[in-house]
Order: structure tokens, then C-alpha cells, then sequence
């Protein structure tokens, strides 16, 4: 049980173009997903919390215009690049809080997705 | 602010051999803390966690950790370590309410034939 999935698994697109990642929670309810970028041998720098049905809450320094958030569903939360360019380059890696987990804090991550901006 | 510090970048260890990963945390309250690996190009995995109770924590693949709050330090063991634990090793620290997960930097683990 709980998987989280991601798609896609790479993406390669063209500088000013916008990429959207789905993160879909696939036997459990998430009313929150959160959403990490990781640069190479780097660790895991959280960029968003998104909680199902209302906007995200963005971290410090985290353009919200440019990463566009949306948590429609219980299961399905989507991250937009927007305009990318190569300096968004990285590793997108979302989470996903079971709904019964409780103040635990447990979280259960996706694959990556690996965005590549020419 | 709740921190997580890992202060070995890069560990190599022969294989057989223990291993001991250290991390330590800043966090007011009783912190929830996690230990993640990641192989290279992919997502983490859970190896184990602290929410309460028994200091002693055991996890997947042979891994323990031991939370001890006089020393805010919640290290990560095996006793002997096999080839295919070669990967990135992340601890964490939950905060609280707000569901957040603040990552430490990691720790690399080479492991030598």
C-alpha cells in the first residue's frame, strides 16, 4: 500500500514552454501533497504544500507564478512549470500525507520526475 | 527553526562492515524523525521512523536508529552492510502540525568490495 506515483518520469522541453507533472496517490486519500525540487547531489528542498481544495502554500523564495500548484482531488496534485528555462532544469519529487495518518507526519514519496529545459 | 544536520558528506565502508550514519536535529518539541534512502534517479524510501515510545528504532533492509534526545541525535546503524546499500541517505525531521519534512543534506555511502 501506499504509492504514490509520478508522470512523467523524465521530460525534455524547449526553453519558454511550460511542463505539468501529475503525483497521483494511488490506494490512499492525500488532502495533502507536498512538492520538492532537488538539484544534483543535493537534498530535498521543499518548494510547496498543497492541500486538496484550497491554494497551495508556497515556501520562501518560490515564485508561485512560475510553479503553479493544483490539488483537485483527493489523489491527484499537479505542479506546472511555467515559461521553463534551463535554470529550472532539476529533480521534481512530490509526497503525499495519507489522510489517516494522523499528526505522524508520515509521508510517502514519488518516483521523480526529471524535467530537462533546453 | 527545526534543522536536520548531517555532517558526513561522503562515507565509504567495506562491505560486511558496521556503519553508523549520524544525524542530528533542532526541534523544540518531541520531534518525529525519519531516515529515507535514495538510489541514484529515484524517489526515497522510508527506512524507518520515530514518532514515539521505544528510543530503539528497527526498520527495512537491517537498518536501526537510536533517538537520543540529551544528544538531539538520531543515528543510523547496520551491523553489516552489503553492497547494494550503496545509495543516498537522508534523515528528516516532521514538523509538527504544519506536516512538513525538513531534510538534511545527506550522507553518500560507498561501499568498498
Amino acid at each position: 500500500g501506499a504509492v504514490v506515483s509520478q508522470h512523467p518520469s523524465r521530460v525534455i522541453c524547449k526553453s519558454g514552454t511550460s511542463v505539468k507533472i501529475e503525483c497521483r496517490s494511488l490506494d490512499f486519500q492525500a488532502t495533502t501533497m507536498f512538492w520538492y525540487r532537488q538539484f544534483p547531489k543535493k537534498s530535498l528542498m521543499l518548494m510547496a504544500t498543497s492541500n486538496e481544495g484550497s491554494k497551495a502554500t508556497y515556501e520562501q523564495g518560490v515564485e508561485k507564478d512560475k510553479f503553479l500548484i493544483n490539488h483537485a482531488s483527493l489523489t491527484l496534485s499537479t505542479l506546472t512549470v511555467t515559461s521553463a528555462h534551463p535554470e529550472d532544469s532539476s529533480f521534481y519529487i512530490c509526497s503525499a500525507r495519507d489522510l489517516l495518518a494522523g499528526a505522524r507526519n508520515e509521508q510517502f514519496f514519488g518516483p521523480g520526475t526529471r524535467l530537462t529545459v533546453l | 527553526a527545526q534543522s536536520v544536520t548531517q555532517p558526513d558528506i561522503h562515507i565509504t565502508v567495506s562491505e560486511g562492515a558496521s556503519l553508523e550514519l549520524r544525524c542530528n536535529y533542532s526541534y523544540g518539541a518531541t520531534p518525529y524523525l525519519f531516515w529515507y534512502v535514495q538510489s541514484p534517479g529515484q524517489g526515497l524510501q522510508l527506512l524507518l521512523k520515530y514518532f514515539s515510545g521505544d528510543t530503539l528504532v528497527q526498520g527495512i533492509k537491517g537498518f536501526e536508529a537510536e533517538f537520543k534526545r540529551s544528544q538531539s541525535s538520531f543515528n543510523l546503524r547496520k551491523p553489516s552492510v552489503h553492497w547494494s546499500d550503496a545509495a543516498e541517505y537522508f534523515c528528516a525531521v516532521g514538523e509538527g502540525s504544519a506536516s512538513k519534512i525538513i531534510f538534511g543534506s545527506g550522507t553518500r555511502l560507498s561501499i568498498r568490495p
